[in-house]
């Protein structure tokens, strides 16, 4: 079993949808976990962390759930700008990344 | 530096042929790690350094891989007699002690290895 998995995607989604993305770890005593997003031939830069109580960040929303060792992340009133791939990570000594779920926003 | 620095930004290189690829960390990082992604794929853990030590090295795909750190700078990954399959992108990340797995991490733009 992998350590973190994620949605395989793609999700192709019109500009202005809402779309989600779910994310589960393997690792019981991970302590930080964060949403990065990789734009094509670039490297992954930190979207946002994700907190116990879940956190919001304007159009973005994160959640985490310890006891099904589960995260997600919500993406309100999508941009076109917001095609990208997004990168589950979880840390514990070091940070584990998912494979990362697709994104598109079309017109 | 301002950012994470990674040299070459691209490096093609004949099957068997050694490689050395190098991180320059954010100035006063002294976590900095390794990870490799292929085409299409997630990032693969390879090595992270604690100033000069590498307390895990689990991540290594085979010991024609290996990685140093000096002077809790400058790291350099080494891979012997290379493969076609270790053709992919490495990228190196920093952070500040003990805030990677906390605040996260800031990667460098990798180094493209093409092994033909």
């Amino acid at each position: 079993r992998k350590e973190v998995e994620q949605d395989p995607g793609p999700f192709n989604v019109p500009e202005g949808a809402t779309v989600a993305f779910n994310c589960t770890y393997s690792n019981s005593a991970s302590q930080s976990f964060f949403w990065y997003r990789q734009d094509c031939r670039k490297e992954p830069k930190l979207l946002m962390s994700v907190y116990s109580s879940g956190n919001e960040d304007g159009r973005f929303t994160a959640q985490l759930n310890r006891a099904s060792q589960y995260i997600s992340l919500l993406i309100r009133d999508s941009k076109l700008s917001d095609s990208a791939t997004y990168l589950c990570v979880v840390g514990h000594n070091d940070m584990r990344f998912g494979a990362g779920t697709r994104l598109t926003v079309k017109p | 530096g301002a950012g994470v620095s990674q040299s070459p930004s691209n490096k093609v290189t004949e099957k068997g042929k050694d490689v050395e690829l190098r991180c320059d960390p954010i100035s006063g990082h002294t976590a900095l790690y390794w990870y490799r992604q292929s085409l299409g794929q997630g990032l693969e853990f390879l090595i992270y350094f604690q100033g000069n030590s590498a307390p895990d090295k689990s991540g290594l795909p085979s010991d024609r891989f290996s990685a140093e750190r000096t002077g809790g700078s400058v790291s350099t990954l080494t891979i012997q007699r290379t493969q076609q399959e270790d053709s992919a992108v490495y990228l190196c990340a920093s952070s500040l002690a003990g805030t990677g797995a906390v605040y996260g991490y800031t990667f460098g733009s990798g180094t493209r290895l093409t092994v033909v």
